[in-house]
């Protein structure tokens, strides 16, 4: 299968704890990866691998895998973290690469 | 520290070739897949393909028929065609680093570096 499906939007209130989940079938094999994008900016990678965060990524994010389905977990969210969140992967063959729909963050 | 610069033809007529090209610095071209994503205005990340340092393509399904994606290592740069557009190619594409591999259980992909992004209009 080569879908990833995310809620299309979540709010959270400010220092609050939001999770941001991604499904699809290749996530039973391939660990996905998060983006955070800002209005007129490119996409950031915030996760990756089984729970890294690049250089500079605040520790407030978080990831995580079960079966077929990945999370972002924002654990104190600030009013910067608004934004749009993708996930990523391979699908299951490996030949294609494949973006969930994205999720807009609020934060109230 | 790895910087992707792109480029090409901001504004093209129906029927026209989508042509990019985006530069690696900084960094080696092999042991990664180098992607080409698009974005429509208002909506999410499409991927249009990838390639690696010798030469070997993935594309997505959906434009396989119109999208050419080559590479010139000795300038440490790939390349996007896309033929014939229409003003649904009208987006912003991108150009990414996918380092990828396996912790033997499981697989990883990412797209860690991308580049700044170039607006392309499709009008008559």
């Amino acid at each position: 299968s080569s879908e990833l499906t995310q809620d299309p939007a979540v709010s959270v209130a400010l220092g609050q704890t939001v999770r941001i989940t991604c499904q699809g079938d290749s996530l039973r094999s391939y660990y996905a990866s998060w983006y955070q994008q800002k209005p007129g900016q490119a996409p950031v990678l915030v996760i990756y691998g089984k729970n890294n965060r690049p250089s500079g990524i605040p520790d407030r994010f978080s990831g995580s895998s079960s079966g077929n389905t990945a999370s972002l977990t924002i654990t104190g969210a600030q009013a910067e973290d608004e934004a749009d969140y993708y996930c990523n992967s391979r699908d299951s063959s490996g030949n294609l690469v494949v973006f969930g729909g994205g999720t807009k963050l609020t934060v109230l | 520290q790895v910087q992707l610069q792109q480029w090409g033809a901001g504004l093209l007529k129906p029927s026209e070739t989508l042509s990019l090209t985006c530069a690696v610095y900084g960094g080696s071209f092999s042991g990664y897949y180098w992607s080409w994503i698009r974005q429509p205005p208002g909506k999410g990340l499409e991927w249009i393909g990838e390639i690696n340092h010798s030469g070997s393509t993935n594309y997505n399904p959906s434009l396989k028929s119109r999208v050419t994606i080559s590479v010139d290592t000795s300038k440490n740069q790939f390349s996007l065609k896309l033929s014939s557009v229409t003003a649904a190619d009208t987006a912003v594409y991108y150009c990414a680093r996918g380092p990828y591999g396996d912790y033997g259980y499981y697989y990883y992909y990412y797209m860690d570096v991308w580049g700044k992004g170039t607006t392309v209009t499709v009008s008559s």
